[in-house]
């Protein structure tokens, strides 16, 4: 069954240090997330992505985020400058349908911001 | 505001046992409601979801609209079933909205 993968599984960087965060969704879905979880925390929409653009984004997405779909596979998180705060688990998902269908979610990346 | 809560971080039951999860929402429109389930060192997944209204594993979801709530059911339950679950609400757009998460452990 294919499955969203993500690299790497854990990442560790230093404050103010760029770091990518990347996905491969299931191959034939047109739909893209990122969500991440704080320890201890819920799981928070981060940017959906449609079609070479974002659909939508949350507050905490701000200008030191971006997203981007280099190829037919891979799909980025991009923080230019990691702060203290940002060390969490980040979820890529992906969706066949969007609108609410089903989202199938990657093994997640633990970034751990020092 | 759109928002999930879940009103319990942990819930123990031993095997046999009813289990119900609860979930509250709030959110003025018509929304889409989920349990997505995270079993140990494995990935988030959709368990159910209200407008397919069928059984998954034996666990049940009614969706409550005069209560806004969706709470998680299941008659006996199974060693197996402890897991983290998730609440969540999907809006008009395409994002997810979720609970804190209810950790469910089934004791032998």
């Amino acid at each position: 069954e294919p499955e969203v993968t993500q690299t790497p599984s854990h990442q560790v960087t230093q404050m103010g240090q760029e770091v990518i965060l990347r996905c491969v969704p299931i191959s034939n879905h047109l739909y893209f997330y990122w969500y991440r979880q704080i320890l201890g925390q819920k799981v928070e929409f981060l940017v959906s992505f449609y079609n070479n653009e974002i659909s939508e984004k949350s507050e905490i997405f701000d200008d030191q985020f971006s997203v981007e779909r280099p190829d037919g596979s891979n799909f980025t998180l991009k923080i230019r400058s990691t702060k203290l705060e940002d060390s969490a688990m980040y979820f890529c998902a992906s969706d066949l349908r969007g609108g609410q269908g089903e989202q199938f979610f990657g093994p997640g990346t633990r970034l751990t911001v020092l | 505001a759109q928002r999930v809560t879940q009103p319990e971080k942990l819930l123990s039951v031993f095997k046999g046992a009813p289990v119900e999860l609860k979930c509250n929402y709030s959110y003025s429109g018509s929304p889409e409601l989920f349990w997505y389930v995270q079993y140990s060192r494995q990935r988030l997944q959709l368990l159910l979801r209200h407008i397919s209204r069928e059984s998954i594993k034996g666990f049940t979801a009614d969706l409550n609209k005069g209560e806004t709530s969706f709470h998680l059911k299941k008659p006996f339950a199974q060693e197996e079933d402890s897991a983290m679950y998730y609440c969540a609400l999907s809006s008009n757009t395409d994002k997810l909205i979720f609970g804190t998460g209810t950790r469910l452990q089934v004791f032998p």
